[in-house]
């Protein structure tokens, strides 16, 4: 069975500190995504790594692909009350049928102003 | 590009009545879409696949004939929920693969939360 499993389950920060969220599983994947979702809003695509070892930055938001591809990381520099919201990993299921993803539990973050 | 749109955005109904959400993909064709819930404070449960023009593949515990899925056009799948009870209250969001851009990313509507009272 795959799984995602992600921490720190819950994050709560002053605004202008920085912050590390990891993606964590014992399984090889092609690509991880991460999702950021506000309350009552459906998730937003934040990015796709598909290279071990890759690293991509979004703003002050960087994201980094393990070497074996089992893990990644999201840091966020400078968090800003905007920042807030759950922090969703994602990656192919590759034992379900076409393509679906499965989820890590999420990070709730919450910056305070 | 790449927008999906749910409708309603919340509904209410009393228990033992049906209703039904439709995930439309507004600026691409989507052979392939899915339905997922989601429980306060949980991360998301994939519920069935969607595929245009045959049957959904639904995941284990999901009652097929409870939660029916129709699929009949590259834009629109929709979700109803018959005969629903309070338990079946939740956030339920579909989301949809834009095979240009390979087959890990999906999209997600902005989801519609049942309330069953």
């Amino acid at each position: 069975t795959q799984l995602l499993e992600q921490s720190p389950q819950f994050l709560s920060i002053q605004e202008g500190e920085n912050l590390t969220v990891y993606c964590n599983s014992s399984s090889v994947f092609s690509s991880l995504q991460w999702y950021r979702q506000e309350p009552g809003e459906g998730p937003v695509l934040l990015v796709t790594v598909v290279t071990g070892g890759e690293v991509k930055k979004l703003k002050r938001l960087t994201f980094q692909f393990g070497d074996a591809r089992k893990d990644s990381s999201l840091h966020i520099t400078a968090a800003q009350p905007g920042d807030t919201g759950l922090y969703l990993c994602a990656a192919m299921n590759y034992g379900g049928s076409q393509g679906n993803l499965i989820f890590g539990k999420g990070t709730k973050l919450s910056v305070k102003p | 590009g790449a927008v999906v749109s749910q409708h309603p955005s919340r509904v209410i109904c009393k228990s033992g009545t049906s209703v039904k959400i439709e995930c439309r993909s507004l600026d691409f064709q989507a052979t392939t879409m899915f339905w997922y819930r989601q429980f306060p404070k949980q991360s998301l449960m994939l519920m069935a696949t969607s595929n245009e023009g045959s049957k959904a593949t639904y995941e284990q515990g999901v009652e097929k004939d409870k939660f029916l899925i129709n699929h009949a056009s590259l834009t629109l799948s929709t979700l109803t929920v018959t005969s629903a009870h309070p338990e079946d209250s939740s956030f339920y969001i579909c989301s949809a693969r834009v095979p240009q851009r390979g087959s890990y990313e999906q999209y997600f509507g902005p989801g519609t939360r049942l309330t069953v009272t």
